[in-house]
């Protein structure tokens, strides 16, 4: 069976520090896509990364940071200097390479205070 | 063009009502999606289509009927609702998985559906 969990339901910080969102998964696939999706209160889910599961490099766009580590199946993301644009709901995402069913964690909602 | 448009942004309906949401992209993507997202939960799949054809039902009421009438277009017509089908209905699209084509979904703004 397939799972992602994000343990933190809500994380709040004040603008400017950085912050970490984490994602645990399971599958029992051996090659797989991670994806990270930002939904601001506009409801629109916005694709920020996916990752292979072949491809354990580390990720920095900007702000953002994708660290992969497939020996805990996590795929954590990191928001360095954060803004209070950057207040949203972030899921972590798991689907199987050859498949259509994408797998969604609860969701944490981030609220960065100004 | 890399967007997935939705309309209406808002429907309010009562529950003997029919009505149709609509979804479009032209990215020449074949695949495309309706999620349904209650608040402060996750999106959960409900229907999918890969090249016009119906290809994941998600034990969907039949109260839900999708219809993809072509390769840009997306519909999910809906009759006779009930008040906990209200939510936000999302649509996505993709490269299906027999393209060879990496397949992240790209999503539309959602239509939020009440239900009276």
């Amino acid at each position: 069976a397939q799972k992602v969990t994000q343990a933190q339901t809500e994380i709040s910080v004040v603008e400017k520090e950085d912050v970490t969102l984490d994602c645990v998964y399971e599958t029992r696939d051996t090659t797989y896509y991670l994806f990270w999706y930002k939904q601001p209160p506009s409801g629109e889910l916005v694709f920020l990364i996916r990752r292979n599961s072949f491809d354990e490099q580390n990720e920095i766009s900007g702000r953002y940071s994708w660290n992969f580590q497939k020996s805990t199946s996590s795929f954590n993301f990191t928001i360095t200097a954060s803004q209070v644009v950057d207040s949203a709901v972030y899921f972590c995402a798991l689907r199987n390479t050859g498949g259509f069913k994408t797998i969604f964690g609860a969701g944490t909602r981030l609220f960065v205070k100004a | 063009d890399t967007e997935v448009t939705q309309t209406p942004k808002h429907l309010v309906m009562g529950m003997t009502n029919k009505k149709s949401l609509k979804c479009e992209q032209h990215m020449g993507h074949r695949a495309m999606y309706w999620y349904k997202q209650k608040a402060k939960k996750p999106p959960e799949l409900m229907f999918v289509y890969s090249y016009e054809k119906l290809s994941i039902n998600e034990s969907v009421p039949s109260r839900f009927s999708p219809e993809c009438p072509n390769s840009s277009l997306l519909n999910l017509h809906l009759h006779a609702l009930q008040p906990e089908d209200s939510a936000l209905y999302l649509c996505a699209s993709s490269h299906p998985k027999t393209s060879g084509r990496v397949n992240e979904q790209f999503f539309g703004p959602g239509t939020r559906l009440t239900v009276l």
